[in-house]
Order: C-alpha cells, then structure tokens, then sequence
C-alpha cells in the first residue's frame, strides 16, 4: 500500500536533540501537510506546502521546521526547542485540481518518544 | 478562522443500535466537510464527504447550514464501527480537524 510513505515508524530521542521525520510520496499531489495527534486534542496541523520551495505555518509551528526540496518529499525537524515533542506525527498530501476534490490522503505516521 | 467542534470524546452504543456523531463547524465562507476514520493499527482515511452525499458503509452526513452541523449517523452500528471518527473542513487551503469521538460498538 504505497502512496504515502513515513519513516521511522517508531523514533526515540534524547531530550535536546533535533530530529527529522520523513514523508514521501508518489500520487503526484501537489500540496502536503504535517499534523500532530494528540490524545483528546485530535490532529493539528504543523506545516504544510502547497509548491515545491514554499511552506506556511499551520497552528502550531514553533519548535518544528519544514523544507521542500523536491514535489514527493516533505521532512519535518523537530528541533530541541519544542517544548513537548513526544507524540504521533502524520503526514499527508492533496492534489490541487481534479477528483478527489480536496481529499487528503494520509501516511502511516511516526511515533516520536523523547527520553 | 475556522474550528470544528465534536463534543463527545467517547460514545459507545450496542451492536444494532442507531449511532450518531456531532459535529459542529464554524467558518466564514462556504465550507467543504469531511469524515475522516482511523481504525485500529490502520492509518487514517477517508470515509465520506458532503459533496458527494453518498453513503460509504451504511454512514451518511448531511451538511446543515443553518445549523453549522454536519453530524455523522448510521441507522444499524456493527461491531466493525468501532473507530476514532474525525470531523474536518477544508478552507483556506488547509483542513481542520475536530478533536475526534472514539466510537465503540457493543456486542
């Protein structure tokens, strides 16, 4: 079941340390995304990028950084000055035109835990 | 700015039984909606939207605007509902999710 890919599956981390989560995909979707789940708080969107070489913040940015090199690739740091990392990062993608109109498809998602 | 609100956080109802999920939304312009499920060990996806007012695996969802609702319902509950459900809006480029009801289905 391609499409979406993350990796790791799981992550461990010593407090402190920056880490790069990865997403990859192969629909051609022009646009990605990065959520955080959290128990009770559902998904939140960390960044996203709807072209190669741009992104925006979504709600809650700040500790994390994005780049978009390449249209498949949209990696994530996490850097040591978010202040609560450990959680459930998905990735997702969307094409801009054409059926499904504005569906996002969704990656298996990588568990971060920071010791 | 836009919000989703699902007021239950669990809901649990026997097999059999009619099951619906609440979903309220606020938003300034002319909102898309969705129902996204994520079934245990699965990854999250997709199960319907309001465009296509179609009816994926017994669930239905009717957008009303006047009461900003777009509340998810299935007449029957099966065992194999049980599910996170997240209700979501896109606008502005990006989708906003609820806070998610975990549905559990009693045999």
């Amino acid at each position: 079941d391609g499409g979406i890919t993350q990796s790791p599956k799981y992550l461990f981390r010593k407090e402190g340390q920056n880490v790069t989560l990865s997403c990859e995909q192969n629909l051609n979707h022009d646009a990605m995304y990065w959520y955080r789940q959290d128990p009770g708080q559902g998904l939140r969107l960390i960044y996203y990028s709807q072209i190669v070489n741009d992104f925006q913040k979504g709600d809650i940015a700040e500790g994390y950084s994005v780049s978009r090199e390449k249209k498949e690739s949209f990696p994530l740091t996490v850097t040591s000055a978010q202040k609560n990392p450990t959680a459930f990062y998905l990735c997702a993608s969307r094409k801009h035109s054409g059926a499904p109109r504005n569906e996002q498809f969704f990656g298996p998602g990588t568990r971060l835990t920071v010791l | 700015a836009q919000r989703v609100t699902q007021p239950e956080k669990l809901l649990s109802v026997f097999k059999g039984a009619p099951v619906e999920l609440k979903c309220n939304y606020s938003y300034s312009g002319s909102p898309e909606l969705f129902w996204y499920v994520q079934y245990s060990r699965q990854r999250l996806q997709l199960l319907l939207r309001h465009i296509s007012r179609e009816s994926i695996k017994g669930f239905t969802a009717d957008l009303n605007k006047g009461e900003t609702s777009f509340h998810l319902k299935k007449p029957f509950a099966q065992e194999e509902d049980s599910a996170m459900y997240y209700c979501a809006l896109f606008g502005n480029e990006k989708l906003t999710f609820g806070t998610g009801t975990r549905l559990t289905i009693i045999p």
